[in-house]
């Protein structure tokens, strides 16, 4: 089946890095989205990767690792409002976004 | 660029009416949509998948004649919540894709209260 996989909550604080790991299992590969959802709001677009290494867009970076089914999103710098939930999605064979549960990231000063 | 509006962004409604609830791209011709349901503390639940011109294909557990889905036209489609009962209160949030990309933009979310 497929499936996606990534930590349910983490806490890191003020000014800190943050590195949100996810794993997924997909018919087939056609990239891997994060996306930021502040409580109450729609997703918004952070990151799309389709290829392997590093993709670094301003205090954020995602990574992808097609032969071991990984990414993570790296948060540098980290401000108070990037205290959201952090959703890891794969796009399958099919052009269909399989959804992680989301990872809490709660900011401490 | 790639704007999603939803319309209305809330509405309470009484058991048992249906609430139709609109979502347009404004700056690019969506060849696909698709209704996300939404519960508190929980992720993304894809309900379906919509092309312009065509039927709406379900997720499994969907009730189709539940909830009705028109895609009518690139830059507009609708979802109907029938005959609504309080289970159905939840955050609905619609999002589209320009063909040419893979990238969904998401409009803002209505929140359907069933009281």
């Amino acid at each position: 089946g497929q499936n996606i996989d990534q930590p349910t909550e983490m806490t890191a604080t003020e000014g800190a890095i943050v590195q949100i790991n996810c794993t997924y299992q997909t018919s087939g590969f056609n990239g891997l989205f994060w996306y930021q959802q502040h409580a109450g709001e729609a997703p918004t677009f952070l990151s799309y990767n389709v290829l392997d290494g590093l993709e670094e867009k301003g205090r954020f970076s995602s990574f992808l690792s097609r032969s071991k089914g990984y990414s993570y999103l790296l948060l540098k710098e980290l401000q108070m409002k990037d205290s959201a939930s952090y959703l890891c999605a794969a796009m399958d064979s099919n052009y269909q976004l399989i959804w992680g549960a989301g990872t809490k990231l709660i900011i401490k000063p | 660029g790639a704007v999603v509006s939803q319309h209305p962004s809330w509405v309470i409604c009484k058991s048992g009416t249906s609430v139709k609830i609109e979502c347009r791209s404004l700056d690019f011709q969506a060849t696909t949509m698709f209704w996300y349901r939404q519960f508190p503390k929980q992720s993304l639940m894809l309900m379906a998948t919509s092309n312009e011109g065509s039927k709406a294909t379900y997720e499994q557990g969907v009730e189709k004649d539940k909830f009705l889905i028109n895609h009518a036209s690139l830059t507009l489609s609708t979802l109907t919540v029938t005959s609504a009962h309080p289970e159905d209160s939840s955050f609905y949030i619609c999002s589209a894709r320009d063909g040419h990309f893979y990238e969904q933009y998401f409009g803002p979310g209505t929140r359907l209260t069933v009281t």
